[in-house]
């Protein structure tokens, strides 16, 4: 099938740091969504991209979608301990009707 | 208020029994979809269904089935043919036919005894 590789896998921070993350793709992508995953709870939607070259923010978050379209990345701004949880990003792929999921970015947060 | 509910939440099922995992949503979503999280790794796509009385199969569809009848619901059915179906099923829906934003429900956690 078709792969996301979002990196990185991990990332151990303090509180009050900024967070980068991306997903990258050989393919072109129509949308792009950035998901946060709670531990035994469904991953819930933090910000939808549509365009290339969107910057979007969701309070401390912001995304954007690459302007090649196989790319985005997502920051988060002064973490706080609710940041805990996976990120995950998905792309539609254009001319596809199946969302292609990342594997995911686990972060954690040292007080 | 409008959502999508996935039930039970935890599930056993003994080996070589088939187990059915409920999925509702009442935000009047066209497509509803079934993924698989095994730990450490990302979704995958089991079944979709863009419309009532019609499902495709994703990319691990063998020892699933599906059905739609009701836009509301979309029930998954873990068959004795899955060989490894301990994992966290997660249903979502999106409005209209693509998955342009997907919303999830809970998920289920489903283990073998």
């Amino acid at each position: 099938g078709q792969q996301l590789n979002q990196s990185p896998q991990s990332m151990f921070i303090q509180e009050g740091e900024d967070v980068s993350m991306n997903c990258t793709s050989s393919s072109i992508f129509n949308t792009w969504l950035w998901y946060k995953q709670d531990p035994g709870e469904g991953p819930v939607l933090l910000i939808a991209l549509y365009k290339a070259g969107e910057l979007t923010s969701n309070g401390r978050l912001t995304a954007q979608f690459g302007i090649t379209r196989k790319d985005s990345f997502l920051n988060i701004s002064a973490s706080i301990p609710s940041d805990v949880g996976i990120y995950f990003c998905a792309g539609l792929i254009q001319g596809a009707q199946k969302l292609v999921f990342g594997q995911g970015t686990r972060l954690t947060i040292n007080p | 208020d409008g959502g999508i509910t996935q039930s039970p939440k935890y599930l056993f099922r003994k080996e070589g029994q088939n187990v059915t995992l409920s999925c509702e949503q009442n935000l009047n979503h066209d497509a509803m979809y079934w993924y698989r999280q095994d730990p450490g790794q990302g979704l995958r796509l089991i079944y979709y269904s863009q419309i009532v009385n019609d499902f495709q199969k994703g990319d691990i569809a063998e020892g699933y089935s599906v059905s739609r009848e009701k836009k509301e619901s979309f029930p998954l059915t873990v068959t004795s043919a899955q060989k490894n179906p301990t994992a966290f099923y997660l249903c979502a829906s999106s409005h209209g036919g693509l998955p342009t934003e997907a919303f999830f429900g809970q998920g289920t956690r489903l283990t073998v005894v």
